[in-house]
C-alpha cells in the first residue's frame, strides 16, 4: 500500500505571496490533518479534514486555509506568507479520525519563506 | 491550550543500555495518547496509541504505560540499539477534539552511543 505523498517536497517563496501545498492519503484514508513544525517547537495542529469537511482547526491565523476533495486528497494554502511561516509542513492520515486512530504522515513539504 | 510536557528533552544512552522518558498531559478530559518516532529524513512513525487507564503496550523492545489519572505515559526501551536513535513524540487527545484535539510535546531526542 502507498504511503502519504506529499508534493513539493521543497518551495521557497517571497513575503508576500501564497503557497498551496498538496497531501494524498493512504487509500482508503478519509481523515487527513496538517502540522506546522517550526525550529525549536512542537509539531502544531492546523486543521483535519474528513469527508471534504473540515472538523478541527488549531489556533492559526485566517491565512492558513485549506479544503479536502471527494477522492480525499488535500491541499493546504497559506496566503500573503510571513517570514514566520516557514517551516516543515506535515501531513498525515488515518482511517476514521485523528484522536482515537493512529495517524501516518508523509515525508513533508519544507517552506522557506524569504 | 492544553499544555504536554515531554521529559528529557534529549537523552545519550551507551548501546545496551535500557531508558524511559516521560510525556505529561492534563488528567482531566483524556480520550488517547499516542507516541511516535520520529528519524531524521523520515516521517513521524506511530507506535502506540493508548487509551485506558493502566494501559501497557509493547512492540519489540519498546514499551508504554499510561496513567490517566495522574497524567503521564512513560516509554521504555530495552537494550538500545543504534537504530532506536530518533526523536520520541507524545501527542495527547482530549476528549472535547476541537482546536486542542491533538497536541504534541517536543519530543524526545534520543541518541544511542555504540
Amino acid at each position: 500500500k502507498a504511503g502519504v505523498t506529499q508534493t513539493p517536497r521543497y518551495l521557497i517563496k517571497t513575503r508576500g505571496q501564497q503557497v498551496t501545498l498538496s497531501c494524498s492519503p493512504i487509500s482508503g484514508h478519509r481523515s487527513v490533518s496538517w502540522y506546522q513544525q517550526t525550529p525549536g517547537q512542537g509539531l502544531q495542529f492546523l486543521f483535519e479534514y474528513f469527508s471534504e469537511t473540515q472538523r478541527n482547526k488549531g489556533n492559526f491565523p485566517g491565512r492558513f486555509s485549506g479544503r479536502q476533495f471527494s477522492n480525499s486528497r488535500s491541499e493546504m494554502n497559506v496566503s500573503t506568507l510571513e517570514l514566520g511561516d516557514s517551516a516543515l509542513y506535515l501531513c498525515a492520515s488515518s482511517l476514521v479520525d485523528r484522536e482515537g486512530n493512529e495517524q501516518f504522515f508523509g515525508p513533508g513539504t519544507r517552506l522557506t519563506v524569504l | 491550550i492544553l499544555n504536554v510536557e515531554q521529559s528529557p528533552q534529549s537523552l545519550h544512552v551507551q548501546e545496551g543500555d535500557s531508558t524511559n522518558f516521560t510525556c505529561s498531559f492534563p488528567s482531566s478530559n483524556f480520550y488517547a495518547l499516542h507516541w511516535y518516532r520520529w528519524e531524521t529524513a523520515k516521517s513521524p512513525e506511530a507506535l502506540f496509541v493508548m487509551t485506558l487507564n493502566g494501559d501497557e503496550k509493547k512492540k519489540g523492545r519498546i514499551s508504554a504505560t499510561l496513567n490517566t489519572k495522574e497524567g503521564y505515559s512513560y516509554l521504555y526501551i530495552k537494550g538500545s540499539q543504534p537504530e532506536d536513535s530518533a526523536t520520541y513524540l507524545c501527542a495527547f487527545t482530549s476528549s472535547g477534539g476541537g482546536a486542542d484535539g491533538l497536541t504534541f510535546g517536543k519530543g524526545t531526542h534520543l541518541i544511542i552511543q555504540p
